[in-house]
C-alpha cells in the first residue's frame, strides 16, 4: 500500500521567501508529525497533530512557521521569510495511534530545504 | 534524565562483529520505547515498540531490551553485515506529545 508521501523532495528557495511543503499520511492514520534534522543535528519536533485535538505546536520554532492538516488527511508546513537556518530535512509521518502507544511511526522520504 | 541520549555517537566495526548502542530516557510517564533504523538517502524505518519493563524483541540479527524502571534499552545486532550501516535512533513516547528522539548512533560497517 502507499506510504507517507512528501513533496517536494528538493527545494531551494532566495532568503525571505515563503515555502509549503506538503504531507499525505497514510490513509486511515489519525496521528501525524512534523520534524526536520538540521546538519549534524538529531530529528527536532515541529508539530503534531492527532485526530481532531487541538496541534501540538510546541516544537516550533518561531512564528515564521505553521502548520495546518484539512479533513484529517493532507498536512502543509509553511515557512514565511526563510531564513538560512530553516536549512534542513523536513521529515513528515504518520501513525494510527489512537489510545494506543504500540503504533510506529511511519515516515515519508522528506523535503531537503535549502534557503539560499 | 530529561531528555533522550544515545551512546555511542558513532561506531566503526568489522563484517562479522557483534555490536550493542544505548538509549537513556526518562523514566518517569513512560508509554512506549521506539527504535528505527534510518538508511542513508532514506526514510527511518521503525525496527520495534516496545512498551513493557523486561521486554525483548528480535528482528532476525537485531534485538533490543528494555528497562523502564532505570530508563534505558539497548539495542544489539548480532553478526553485523555492511547492510546493518545506517544511524539507529531510539525514541521515548511519554504520552503527552509527540515523540522524542535521540541524536541516533551512526554505525558503519567496514567489509
Amino acid at each position: 500500500g502507499a506510504g507517507v508521501s512528501q513533496s517536494p523532495s528538493n527545494k531551494v528557495t532566495e532568503k525571505g521567501k515563503d515555502v509549503e511543503l506538503r504531507c499525505d499520511p497514510i490513509s486511515g492514520h489519525t496521528a501525524l508529525y512534523w520534524y526536520r534534522q538540521s546538519l549534524g543535528q538529531g530529528l527536532e519536533f515541529l508539530i503534531y497533530f492527532q485526530g481532531n485535538s487541538a496541534p501540538d505546536k510546541s516544537g516550533l520554532p518561531s512564528d515564521r512557521f505553521s502548520a495546518e492538516r484539512t479533513g484529517g488527511s493532507v498536512s502543509t508546513l509553511t515557512i514565511q521569510r526563510t531564513q538560512q537556518e530553516d536549512s534542513a530535512v523536513y521529515l513528515c509521518a504518520s501513525s494510527s495511534k489512537q489510545g494506543s502507544y504500540n503504533s510506529p511511526l511511519h515516515f515519508g522520504n522528506g523535503t531537503r530545504l535549502t534557503v539560499t | 534524565i530529561l531528555n533522550v541520549e544515545q551512546s555511542p555517537q558513532s561506531l566503526h566495526v568489522q563484517e562479522g562483529d557483534s555490536t550493542n548502542f544505548t538509549c537513556s530516557f526518562p523514566s518517569s510517564n513512560f508509554y512506549a520505547l521506539h527504535w528505527y533504523r534510518w538508511e542513508t538517502a532514506k526514510s527511518p524505518e521503525a525496527l520495534f515498540v516496545m512498551t513493557l519493563n523486561g521486554d525483548e524483541k528480535k528482528k532476525g540479527r537485531i534485538s533490543a531490551t528494555l528497562n523502564t524502571k532505570e530508563g534505558y534499552s539497548y539495542l544489539y545486532i548480532k553478526g553485523s553485515q555492511p547492510e546493518d550501516s545506517a544511524t539507529y535512533l531510539c525514541a521515548s513516547d511519554t504520552g503527552r506529545r509527540a515523540l522524542t528522539f535521540g541524536s541516533g548512533t551512526r554505525l558503519q560497517v567496514q567489509p
